[in-house]
């Protein structure tokens, strides 16, 4: 079993709609929750960070953690073509920041 | 600021030979990582510097890979000898320090081993 799993999609949506990607983890002493966004051929970088369970919203992106279900989501809101990439879902165990990260979800929006 | 600096961008060799990465982390950045990601994966860490130390190098192939950060400031990454298995990106980060949430990566250096 991976650490962190992620459906490697494509996730089709279109514009204007609402993505929804998610990612689970098994190691329940995962301790922070990372999405980064990666265009193709480009280096991944970073879109928010969550911590505590519940919601975390930054301008159309909306990240979603349950800890009982080992499930975090990353929700993008009026979706753009621009937006479409592979999204890294990542886990960190300690307070060393090493990062853990999934195979990604590749999301294609549709114009 | 300037960003992570990474060299060569790409870089084809044969299977055996070596090869040499390098990078340069935006100043005053004390935390310094090496990832490999292998294409429709997610990136693999490989080394964590903090300064010129090193923080965890557990998945790092020891009889074939090595890196260093002499100065705290930048690094090299080597394969020697490479094999074809290790034909990936290999993407180098850096963070103000080891708990900082946020890493900055570089544009990587496309590796491909024939």
């Amino acid at each position: 079993q991976k650490e962190v799993e992620q459906n490697s999609g494509p996730l089709s949506v279109p514009e204007g709609a609402i993505a929804s990607l998610n990612c689970t983890y098994s190691d329940r002493g995962s301790q922070s929750f990372f999405w980064y966004r990666q265009y193709s051929g480009k280096s991944p970088e970073l879109i928010m960070f969550i911590y505590s369970n519940g919601d975390k919203e930054d301008g159309r992106f909306t990240a979603q953690l349950n800890k009982a279900s080992q499930y975090v989501s990353l929700l993008i809101r009026d979706s753009q073509p621009s937006d479409s990439a592979t999204y890294l879902c990542a886990v960190t165990r300690d307070s060393s920041y090493k990062l853990i990260f999934g195979s990604g979800t590749r999301l294609l929006v549709r114009p | 600021e300037a960003g992570v600096a990474q060299s060569p961008r790409y870089k084809i060799i044969e299977k055996r030979q070596s090869v040499a990465f390098w990078c340069n982390p935006i100043s005053g950045h004390a935390t310094l990582y090496w990832y490999q990601q292998i294409l429709g994966q997610g990136p693999k860490l490989l080394i964590q510097f903090q300064n010129n130390g090193v923080v965890d190098d557990s998945q790092l192939p020891k009889d074939r890979f090595s890196a260093e950060r002499l100065k705290g400031v930048d690094s090299t990454l080597k394969i020697q000898p490479a094999k074809l298995e290790d034909s990936a990106v290999y993407l180098c980060a850096s963070s103000l320090t080891s708990g900082s949430e946020t890493q900055y990566f570089g544009p990587g250096t496309r590796l491909l081993v024939l």
